[in-house]
Formats: C-alpha cells, structure tokens, sequence
C-alpha cells in the first residue's frame, strides 16, 4: 500500500542540525512532490516547504529560507529534511506529506493525501 | 502572503448535532482551499479537496463549500469518531505556497 514512513525520534541540543527521512513505498515517489509540515506541542500545523523528487527543485517557506534543506535520494525513494541552526522553539512533530496535484480546464487541483507517522524532534540544552 | 483565519477556535457539541467550522482567506483563491482532520496523537487526514469534493473513503456527513474568500465545512450529524481538530488549508500556484489555518478543536458536549 501506499506509505511514508519517517524515521525516528531525534534530541539536538541548541545550535545543532537534525535531518529527518522520509521513505515512500506503494507509488512512483518521482511522480509527486513531497512537502514537509511541522507542529510544535499544542500548536497548528505549519508549512515548511516542498521537494520536486523528479527534478530536485525545492521552495521554503519564507521563515525558513536559509537554515532548511531538502533533499532526495531518488534511488532508495526517500526524502529528507535537514534543519540547522536549531533553536528551542524548533522543538516539534515534524512530518512529511505526498502532494497529490493535477490540472485541468478548472484550474489546478492540489492536496497532501498521504502523510507520514510523523517525526520528534526535541531542542534540549 | 495570503491568510487563513478559522472560527471558532474550539466548540462543543453534542452527538447527533449539526457542526459548521468556517474559513476565510485574505484574498481571494478561488476554490482552492482544503481541509484536514487531526485526531490526537495521529498524522492529519485528508477530507476535503478543492473546496467541496469528497476524498474517497470519507463519510458523506462531512462536507465543504465556497469559493473566493469565504469556506464553511460542516458535519451533518456529529460522531463520537469526529473529534479532532480541523484545519484548512490553500494554496497558492505561482509560486506554489501552502498555508494552513490555526485549527478549530472539536469536543462532545
């Protein structure tokens, strides 16, 4: 079946980088772009940025340009997430979702329709 | 950027009840608006996709409208399953962003 698993949970201390993986099986991962989302304890989710698994091309969301990397590993159909320059408030759920999107004479039809379990990621001194 | 306000912020109901969340964008963006539900604990879920269409596999008590600024998503009758909180979400297409409302915290009464 159609699945990202993500790997596991992570504790960095302040000033460190974190990279999360996220693996696709069940469907060609060059055939859809792959998103990362982040949710801090109790708080809403929040867009960080996409991945094109085709091509490598990638766009970050404005507060994290500079200090997120996303890249992909086309032969082991996996995507990551680096974050460097952690901070405290980076502390979060990170995960990553598959971006199913077509278009046609309406115009452009895109949602995150599958996601991964989700990825801990603690910002301790 | 374009923003997405939610309101309200949580509610209670009661099992049975009719439940409507609403969405309102900064701009207009068409119908290009989703939503997600996120129960404790678990990944978000995708219910709603452009606006008004029904993912397959999800009970046809949820369901979405609106164009332009305005969106209202609506439980026709209220489960015990349900609870959860609901986002919405647009995007835009030049450049592709995706942004996503604050959430609305869904309770039983």
């Amino acid at each position: 079946q159609v699945q990202l698993v993500q790997s596991g949970a992570e504790v960095k201390k302040p000033g460190a980088s974190v990279k999360v993986s996220c693996k696709a099986s069940g469907y060609t991962f060059t055939n859809y772009y792959m998103h990362w989302v982040r949710q801090a304890p109790g708080q809403g989710l929040e867009w960080m940025g996409w991945i094109n698994p085709n091509s490598g091309g990638t766009n970050y969301a404005q507060r994290f340009q500079g200090r997120v990397i996303m890249t992909r590993d086309t032969s082991i159909s996996t995507a990551y997430m680096e974050l460097s320059r952690l901070r405290f408030d980076d502390t979060a759920v990170y995960y990553c979702a598959r971006e199913r999107s077509y278009y046609d004479s309406s115009g452009y039809h895109d949602a995150f329709d599958i996601w991964g379990q989700g990825t801990m990621v603690t910002v301790s001194s | 950027d374009i923003q997405m306000t939610q309101s309200p912020s949580s509610l209670s109901a009661s099992v049975g009840d009719r439940v409507t969340i609403t969405c309102q964008a900064s701009q207009d963006i068409s119908n290009y608006l989703n939503w997600y539900q996120q129960k404790p604990g678990r990944a978000p879920k995708l219910l709603i996709y452009d606006a008004s269409n029904l993912e397959t596999g999800v009970p046809s008590r949820f369901s979405g409208s609106g164009s332009g600024t305005d969106f209202t998503f609506t439980i026709s009758s209220l489960q015990p399953e349900d609870i959860a909180t609901y986002y919405c979400q647009q995007h835009d297409n030049l450049p592709r962003i995706f942004t996503f409302g604050p959430g609305t915290k869904v309770d039983i009464k």
